[in-house]
C-alpha cells in the first residue's frame, strides 16, 4: 500500500517567490496534517483537516501561509511570498478515522529559500 | 499545560549495548495517547507505537520495549542490544483525548550507535 506522498521532495527558490507543496494522504484516511520541522523549533503543527475541512490553523505562522484540501486525496500548502526563514522540512501526515490515532508521515519536502 | 519533555538531547552507545530513551509528559486529561516515532538519517518519520492512558502494560516488540508509568508520567523506550541501524532521532508525542487531534511532540533524542 502506498504511504503518504509528498512533492516535490526538494525545493529551492528565491525570496519573494510563491511555493506550493503537495500532499496525497493514504487512501481512506480522514485527517490530514501539515507540520514544519526546523532545528530551532522542532516539529510544529501548522494546520490540520478532518474530512477535507480545516479544523485548526492556529499553527500557521502568518498570512503568507495558506493550505487547502479540495478533496480527500489531495492537499496543498502554499507560501506567498516566501522568505529565507521559511526554510525547513515540511511534512504531511494522515490519520485513519477517529477510532485510530496514529499519524503516518510522508517523506517530507525540504524547502530552501535563498 | 500539555507538554512532552525528552531531557536527553543526544545519546551515544556502542553496538550491542542497551539504551533507554526517557519521555516525561504533562497533561490534565485523564484520557490520552502516547506515541513514539523514529526519524532515521533519511528524514522520514516512522511510527513505532501508540499507547492509551488506560493501558499500563509494558510492551515488547523484538528488541524494542516500552515502559509506561502513569505514577511518574513517563513513557520510556528501551532498545536492547542496539545496532547501528538504530541510529536516529526518536520523538515521544502526546495526544490529549479532548484536545482535538493535535500531537504534541517532544524535542527528540538523537541516538548514535557506533560499531
Amino acid at each position: 500500500d502506498a504511504g503518504v506522498i509528498q512533492s516535490p521532495r526538494h525545493e529551492v527558490t528565491e525570496m519573494g517567490q510563491e511555493v506550493t507543496l503537495r500532499c496525497k494522504p493514504i487512501s481512506g484516511h480522514n485527517s490530514l496534517f501539515w507540520y514544519r520541522q526546523t532545528m530551532m523549533r522542532g516539529l510544529e503543527l501548522l494546520i490540520y483537516f478532518n474530512n477535507n475541512v480545516p479544523i485548526d490553523d492556529s499553527g500557521m505562522p502568518e498570512d503568507r501561509f495558506s493550505a487547502k484540501m479540495p478533496n480527500a486525496s489531495f492537499s496543498t500548502l502554499k507560501i506567498q511570498p516566501s522568505e529565507p526563514r521559511d526554510s525547513a522540512v515540511y511534512f504531511c501526515a494522515s490519520s485513519p478515522d477517529w477510532t485510530d490515532y496514529e499519524q503516518y508521515f510522508g517523506p517530507g519536502t525540504r524547502l530552501t529559500v535563498t | 499545560a500539555q507538554k512532552v519533555t525528552q531531557a536527553q538531547t543526544e545519546i551515544s552507545v556502542v553496538e550491542k549495548e542497551d539504551v533507554t530513551l526517557d519521555c516525561v509528559y504533562e497533561t490534565r486529561d485523564t484520557t490520552y495517547y502516547l506515541f513514539w516515532y523514529k526519524q532515521p538519517p533519511s528524514g522520514e518519520l516512522v511510527f513505532l507505537i501508540r499507547r492509551n492512558s488506560f493501558d499500563e502494560q509494558n510492551e515488547i516488540s523484538g528488541r524494542y520495549s516500552w515502559n509506561f508509568q502513569k505514577s511518574t508520567s513517563s513513557f520510556n523506550f528501551t532498545i536492547t542490544a542496539s545496532q547501528v541501524v538504530d541510529s536516529a532521532v526518536y520523538f515521544c508525542a502526546l495526544r490529549p483525548f479532548h484536545n482535538t487531534d493535535k500531537l504534541i511532540f517532544g524535542t527528540g533524542t538523537r541516538l548514535q550507535v557506533f560499531p
